[in-house]
């Protein structure tokens, strides 16, 4: 079962604008995490948020999470086509370190 | 450092057919992780193993899947016999304990 839910489920931009992607989910979590998928690949891990933070950033990636309405939102600023990819949210919840992911985020990145 | 190594990257069976996956976690991994991946969608837990111990099973179809990860190390993933809907991609991860997880490039599997 999917826990989180990305939204939009896909995403075109031009190069340069940034993007934005939000998940929202259903139980409490330890963390939140981001992942990329390119095409044919494997997960890369982006970036994790802790429950007890609210905002975090890596890169051109900015991260918030909102623990009261149990979302959370991935920012990739001056965006560029090898940012073409799935993007997916996971949480982290309970004392087995389970990751559940949502069905991701679709960005096509135009150049 | 090496990432997560899996075989075959791609695997086209008749139903009934048995397969399995094999799966060399990072060195120094204690967690190892099995997931399916259908079209569209995120990874789904298959299975999750703390050393040599699955501690999270629950969501394997324990009829016709079975994992074992001899040593504490490498894990094979074994579907015996295979239907169609088995058609997916199977990923393979790893971790020190909590938070990132590394995954392989997955196993496309194809039931015809």
């Amino acid at each position: 079962s999917q826990q989180g839910e990305e939204d939009p489920q896909a995403l075109s931009i031009q190069e340069g604008e940034n993007a934005t992607m939000n998940c929202s989910y259903k139980t409490s979590i330890n963390n939140l995490q981001w992942y990329r998928q390119n095409s044919g690949r494997g997960l890369v891990h982006l970036i994790l948020i802790r429950s007890n933070e609210r905002e975090k950033h890596s890169g051109r990636l900015r991260v918030t999470l909102d623990t009261s309405k149990k979302s959370s939102s991935l920012l990739i600023t001056a965006s560029r086509a090898a940012d073409t990819a799935s993007y997916f949210c996971a949480t982290e919840g309970g004392s087995n370190y389970k990751l559940t992911f949502g069905k991701g985020t679709l960005l096509t990145v135009n150049p | 450092e090496a990432g997560v190594v899996q075989s075959p990257r791609y695997k086209i069976i008749e139903k009934k057919q048995p397969v399995a996956f094999w799966c060399n976690p990072i060195s120094g991994h204690n967690t190892l992780y099995w997931y399916l991946q259908n079209l569209g969608q995120g990874p789904e837990l298959l299975i999750r193993y703390e050393n040599e111990e699955a501690v999270d099973d629950s969501q394997l179809p324990k009829d016709r899947f079975s994992a074992e990860r001899l040593k504490g190390v490498d894990s094979t993933l074994k579907i015996q016999p295979a239907e169609l809907g088995d058609s997916a991609v199977y990923l393979c991860a790893s971790s020190r304990l909590e938070g990132e997880q590394f995954f392989g490039p997955g196993t496309r599997l194809t039931v015809l």
